[in-house]
C-alpha cells in the first residue's frame, strides 16, 4: 500500500521567514495530495491540495510543489506567522476509474512553531 | 451550513467493553471515512463508507467495525477494547464520488481505555 513520509518533524522559524515541509509517497498511482493544518485540540483542516497533473499551486502565503517522477512534494509557507504555529500533515490519495476513493495516507505531521 | 458531527466528544471506558462512536456528515455528503490519530502512529485511516457500503478498508484487526445508515450517518464500533485503542478517533465527510475534493473533518472523540 501507499506509505507517505514527511520531514522534519519538527520546525521553528522566525516571524516573517519561510517554512518548507517536504513529503514522499511510494506509490505512483497516487493522484492527490492535500496538506492539512491541526491547531491544538482541533480538527485537521485543509489548507491547500495539488492533484497531479499540476506541478505546483499557489494559495496568498502557501503554495504546494509537486515532483511525480521523484515522487514527493513540498509545502512552502511565506512572511510566516505566529498564527501559522500548528501541526501540518501532507497526505496522498488515489482516485479508480469508478470514481474517487476517500482513503487517505497521511504523513506522520510536522509541528511548525513561528517564534516572535 | 452544518460540519462533520462527532459523538460523543470523550469516552472513558474499561479493557475488554466495547465503544460506539457516531458520526454525522455534513448535509449531502455520501461518503465518510473513519481515522484513529495517536500521537505516536500519527492519522491512519480506518474504513471509508459510500452510500452504506465499505469501500475501503485499512489495516485494524476485526475489532473494529462500522456500519453507514441510508441518512449517510456512520458508526464505528471497538470490541474487546485494549490499552492501545486509546486515542482521537474522526470521521471526514466528501461531497462528490468522483474525482478528488475536500474531505471535512469532525472534531472527534477522545476514547480512553484505563
Amino acid at each position: 500500500g501507499e506509505n507517505v513520509e514527511q520531514h522534519p518533524s519538527t520546525l521553528s522559524v522566525q516571524e516573517g521567514d519561510s517554512a518548507v515541509i517536504k513529503c514522499t509517497y511510494s506509490d505512483s498511482a497516487s493522484n492527490y495530495f492535500p496538506w492539512y493544518k491541526q491547531e491544538l485540540g482541533k480538527r485537521p483542516q485543509l489548507i491547500i491540495d495539488i492533484r497531479s497533473n499540476v506541478g505546483e499551486k499557489k494559495d496568498q502565503r502557501i503554495a504546494v510543489t509537486l515532483n511525480k517522477t521523484a515522487k514527493h512534494f513540498s509545502l512552502h509557507i511565506t512572511e510566516t506567522q505566529p498564527e501559522d504555529s500548528a501541526v501540518y500533515f501532507c497526505a496522498a490519495s488515489m482516485s479508480g476509474i469508478t470514481g474517487g476513493g476517500n482513503k487517505l495516507t497521511f504523513g506522520t505531521g510536522t509541528q511548525l512553531k513561528v517564534e516572535l | 451550513k452544518a460540519g462533520v458531527t462527532q459523538t460523543p466528544r470523550y469516552l472513558i471506558k474499561t479493557r475488554g467493553q466495547q465503544v460506539t462512536l457516531s458520526c454525522s456528515p455534513i448535509s449531502g455528503h455520501r461518503s465518510v471515512s473513519w481515522y484513529q490519530q495517536t500521537p505516536g502512529q500519527g492519522l491512519q485511516f480506518l474504513f471509508e463508507y459510500f452510500s452504506e457500503t465499505q469501500r475501503n478498508k485499512g489495516n485494524f484487526p476485526g475489532r473494529f467495525s462500522g456500519r453507514q445508515f441510508s441518512n449517510s450517518r456512520s458508526e464505528m464500533n471497538v470490541s474487546t477494547l485494549e490499552l492501545g485503542d486509546s486515542a482521537l478517533y474522526l470521521c471526514a465527510s466528501r461531497g462528490v464520488d468522483r474525482g478528488h475534493t475536500e474531505a471535512f473533518f469532525g472534531q472527534g472523540t477522545r476514547l480512553t481505555v484505563v
